[in-house]
């Protein structure tokens, strides 16, 4: 059974803080590894894709992937009260649909 | 065009009606999703088509019927609902079933059963 793995939250920052969000995932195969966001009652959106160990920096939007832990996190510099909503992590273990984790609630507190 | 546009966004049916969800992309996408969504929920696979055929079907009830009609449009055929299968559906396509770049989602219909 593949697994992805978040703290449901709600994680609450105040603005201009980091916000940390985690995910572990199962599938050792894993080669893929994506950050949606999304709003209440919208579709999840794509902020940020990663494939290696490492950090990947994407404006105030860091992924970082370390697959001998099978855990990727997403950080948020500077949160603002619009980046308020779901983190979804989804995991990629190849020819298959992608898995996703719970999602994180992220609030963010002017 | 890097959409994927979901026809109608809101959607209001009887348990003996029959209706019919549209999703069409044009970004010569070669995989296309459907899936349904709950509040405070993931995202909960239901098909998926890989170059047109069918190639996973989540044991979802036959009240459900996708079809695929060419590359770019994929319908979701409903009939005789539940109130329970109220929910957000979600459309999504990949480059291909590696899904190296991971899905591009629809804006969603939001379904209510009544």
């Amino acid at each position: 059974q593949k697994e992805v793995e978040q703290n449901s939250g709600p994680l609450s920052v105040p603005e201009g803080a980091i916000a940390s969000l985690n995910c572990t995932y199962s599938d050792r195969v894993s080669q893929s590894f994506f950050w949606y966001r999304q709003y209440s009652g919208k579709s999840p959106e794509l902020i940020m894709s990663i494939y290696s160990n490492g950090d990947k920096e994407d404006g105030r939007f860091t992924a970082q992937l370390n697959k001998a832990s099978q855990y990727v996190s997403l950080l948020i510099r500077d949160s603002q009260p619009s980046d308020s909503a779901t983190y979804l992590c989804a995991v990629s273990p190849g020819n298959t649909p992608l898995v996703f984790g719970k999602g994180t609630r992220l609030s963010v507190i002017a | 065009d890097t959409e994927v546009t979901q026809t109608p966004k809101h959607l209001v049916m009887g348990m003996t009606n029959k209706k019919s969800l549209k999703c069409e992309q044009h970004m010569g996408h070669r995989a296309m999703y459907w899936y349904k969504q709950k509040a405070k929920k993931p995202p909960e696979l239901m098909f998926v088509y890989s170059y047109e055929k069918l190639s996973i079907n989540e044991s979802v009830p036959s009240r459900f019927s996708p079809e695929c009609p060419n590359s770019s449009l994929l319908n979701l055929h409903l009939h005789a609902l539940q109130p329970e299968d109220s929910a957000l559906y979600l459309c999504a396509s990949s480059q291909d079933g590696q899904l190296h770049y991971g899905y591009t989602f629809g804006s969603g219909t939001r379904l209510t059963v009544v």
